[in-house]
């Protein structure tokens, strides 16, 4: 049910671009992208929820390939705040309850240096 | 509303002891979900409510865990005979409800768990 994350780190100089992709094995309801600093706890980015969807907010957009169960997370021209580790969470259906639950992947530590 | 609050923030305890941990949602969410999340890993699912019913529990968690949530407002976490593999951070998050609206999911600042 945890979605898999790609790459598990990366390192940018300031103005630099990134992707970050998460892929599921499972059929998704939604993507959300979070953002976690040390120490804090994760904040919310985005959500997409319709298959081709794109996403933005500032210099960072997503999109999210419903048929193929994967979604990136575009950084262009970082900044030292992007800083952080960026998780994304799946949203699909439980067999069991019928109800919606989201899973977290394992994170992509992003470190932007001057 | 000053989002989610989670209480302690930090806890000390020996092996063997019980701990309860608590959540207090943003008031008009009827979701809340426990995550818990080791250093340098995702936030692992624990289990999850609406309102007052617990829909689903991860099954890889122990008959030591268990969660409450009566009257569907804060929740409770309680770990028995807690082992040094408990020590973790354990988050709290609550949204509207996933299926169909923008319903993100807001994060407490989690409990420190150490088991020492």
């Amino acid at each position: 049910q945890q979605p898999v994350q790609s790459p598990q780190a990366v390192i940018l100089r300031e103005g630099e671009d990134a992707v970050i992709n998460c892929s599921s094995s499972k059929a998704l309801y939604s993507v959300h992208w979070y953002r976690q600093k040390h120490g804090e706890a994760p904040v919310f980015l985005m959500i997409l929820l319709k298959g081709g969807e794109q996403k933005g907010h500032e210099k960072i957009s997503a999109s999210f390939n419903e048929k193929k169960q994967q979604s990136s997370l575009y950084l262009t021209a970082s900044q030292l705040s992007y800083s952080g580790t960026y998780f994304c969470g799946t949203e699909d259906r439980s067999p069991q309850t019928g109800a919606n639950n989201l899973f977290f992947g394992t994170g992509t530590r992003l470190t932007v240096i001057p | 509303d000053t989002g989610v609050s989670q209480d302690p923030r930090h806890k000390i305890t020996k092996r063997g002891q019980n701990v309860t941990f608590r959540c207090d949602p943003i008031s008009e969410h009827n979701r809340l979900y426990w995550y818990r999340q080791t250093l340098g890993q995702g936030p692992e699912f624990l289990t999850y409510f609406q309102n007052e019913a617990q829909l689903e529990k991860s099954r890889l968690l122990s008959d030591r865990f268990s969660a409450e949530r009566p009257k569907g407002s804060f929740s409770t976490l309680e770990i028995q005979r807690t082992e040094q593999g408990d020590s973790a951070m354990y988050l709290c998050a609550s949204s509207l409800g996933l299926g169909g609206g923008n319903t993100e999911a807001f994060f407490g600042q989690g409990t420190r768990l150490t088991v020492v």
